[in-house]
């Protein structure tokens, strides 16, 4: 079964350098997270989306930003890159066909950010 | 998360039953869950329950979920060592249903 998609993998940039993260949800999905997970930590809510429009917001630096595109793929967008933005960022999709039946996001294998 | 706690270690021996615990804030949640995270890797959904139910079983794991006290537990029976892992509860909050998590619970089989 098709799974949730994210690019790169990893990713090594300087500080005050700019990063791209692209997210490719489960097809039919429509709804989708993302979340930070500091070294040591639990992951953290930052944005999601629901049908290209942003349905809420977390702990999201004002240098970030994200959007979802009219094939339901979303992108984090995030300048000024600082050393503590070092983590990995997952990607979760849900899609209607588990409303009700555990609205279960299904994560993706992350994106290992390391800001030097 | 602030609003999920858990008990951060777990050592076990093979073949015994570990019990993960997890108390929530958030008694508006419809369901609750538990994510398993092998070193270097992305969250694997392990299980959920409805937060109408008291108890799920899923093979070897089972879900107690006690709403008065806002308390989850994760059972594993047959404890293996592919079970060492980070195991995180989480809820769903909002019309979103985004997901706060608990700092996770560090399970270390022995043999």
């Amino acid at each position: 079964a098709a799974g949730v998609i994210q690019s790169p993998r990893h990713l090594i940039k300087e500080k005050r350098e700019t990063a791209t993260l692209k997210c490719y949800p489960i097809p039919r999905h429509d709804t989708v997270y993302w979340y930070q997970q500091g070294p040591g930590q639990d992951p953290q809510f930052l944005i999601s989306f629901y049908e290209k429009m942003q349905s809420d917001k977390g702990s999201i630096p004002d240098r970030f930003s994200a959007q979802q595109f009219s094939d339901y793929h979303s992108e984090l967008n995030m300048s000024s890159l600082e050393l503590g933005d070092s983590a990995l960022y997952f990607c979760a999709s849900r899609g209607r066909a588990t409303s009700g039946r555990g609205d279960t996001q299904y994560f993706g294998p992350g994106t290992r950010l390391t800001v030097l | 998360g602030e609003d999920v706690e858990q008990s951060l270690f777990l050592s076990v021996r093979e073949g015994d039953s570990s019990v993960i615990n997890c108390t929530y804030t958030d008694s508006s949640s419809t369901y609750l869950y538990w994510y398993k995270q092998e070193p270097g890797a992305g969250l694997q959904l392990l299980t959920y329950i409805f937060s109408n139910m008291d108890m799920k079983q899923d093979q070897r794991l089972t879900v107690l979920l006690n709403k008065k006290d806002k308390h989850l537990s994760l059972r594993i029976a047959d404890t293996q060592t592919g079970d060492s892992a980070i195991y995180f509860c989480a809820e769903s909050i909002g019309g979103d249903y985004k997901l706060s998590f608990g700092a996770g619970t560090t399970v270390t089989v022995r043999a």
